[in-house]
């Protein structure tokens, strides 16, 4: 099966502007989440989608990120306007059902400027 | 704050030898605990796990031992080989939300 994929692989921004991040996780998998990783701390969570709708988005740093998740298969993650704490490695991960282990994406470097 | 604590940035350990990862959790409420692996450019890998009513799970050459009472996990690779070299994430679970470490950079020298 197809894993997790991410795109861009790699993003360098300048502060300010917007970048949208895309996942597409395994087919099949209604729970995508989103992660980030900044300055090789601790991976922390953003938020969960099942399907189409937000179960949790408690990590999201504030109202300049936006995810969504139309018709329950791939995400999107939007930061607008970005700025310098943003930079760090975004892994979008899907797991089957809730005590699946997930399966995460190679991730998405943002640099900020 | 981080209830999940790995206090090891790094461990060199001899091709052959035991590998022992250690992990401290502060959130009486994890059910399951897991430890994932890492390469550079890739996303974590699951490796192993362990639910809380267990106190250790042996997958080949992973184990997994989980001391409830003192909240802390360890994750041994016997023997050590140079593929094991990586950035290990301990990680736990409350409900669907992981948890993670800030990680383990193993090396191992052949």
């Amino acid at each position: 099966e197809a894993g997790v994929t991410q795109f861009p692989s790699h993003s360098v921004i300048e502060k300010g502007q917007t970048v949208t991040l895309r996942c597409d996780p395994i087919s099949g998998h209604d729970n995508l989440y989103w992660y980030r990783r900044v300055m090789g701390k601790e991976i922390k969570f953003l938020l969960h989608f099942v399907k189409e709708s937000k179960q949790d988005e408690s990590g999201m740093p504030n109202n300049r990120f936006l995810a969504e998740r139309t018709g329950g298969t791939y995400s999107t993650l939007k930061v607008q306007p970005a700025e310098l704490e943003d930079s760090g490695v975004y892994f979008c991960a899907s797991s089957q059902a809730g005590y699946s282990p997930l399966h995460f994406g190679n991730g998405t470097r943002l640099t900020v400027t | 704050d981080q209830q999940v604590k790995q206090n090891s940035p790094s461990l060199s350990v001899q091709e052959g030898r035991i590998s022992i990862l250690n992990c401290d959790y502060t959130n009486s409420m994890f059910d399951y605990f897991l430890w994932y692996k890492k390469y550079p450019a890739e996303g974590p890998t699951f490796l192993i796990s362990i639910s809380s009513i267990k106190d250790k799970n042996e997958d080949g050459r992973f184990t997994v031992f989980l001391n409830k009472s003192a909240k802390h996990l360890s994750l041994h690779i016997v023997p050590s080989q140079p593929g094991d070299s990586a950035v290990y994430f301990c990680a736990a679970k409350d409900d669907y939300k992981l948890s993670f470490g800030a990680g383990t950079t193993v090396t191992v020298r052949a």
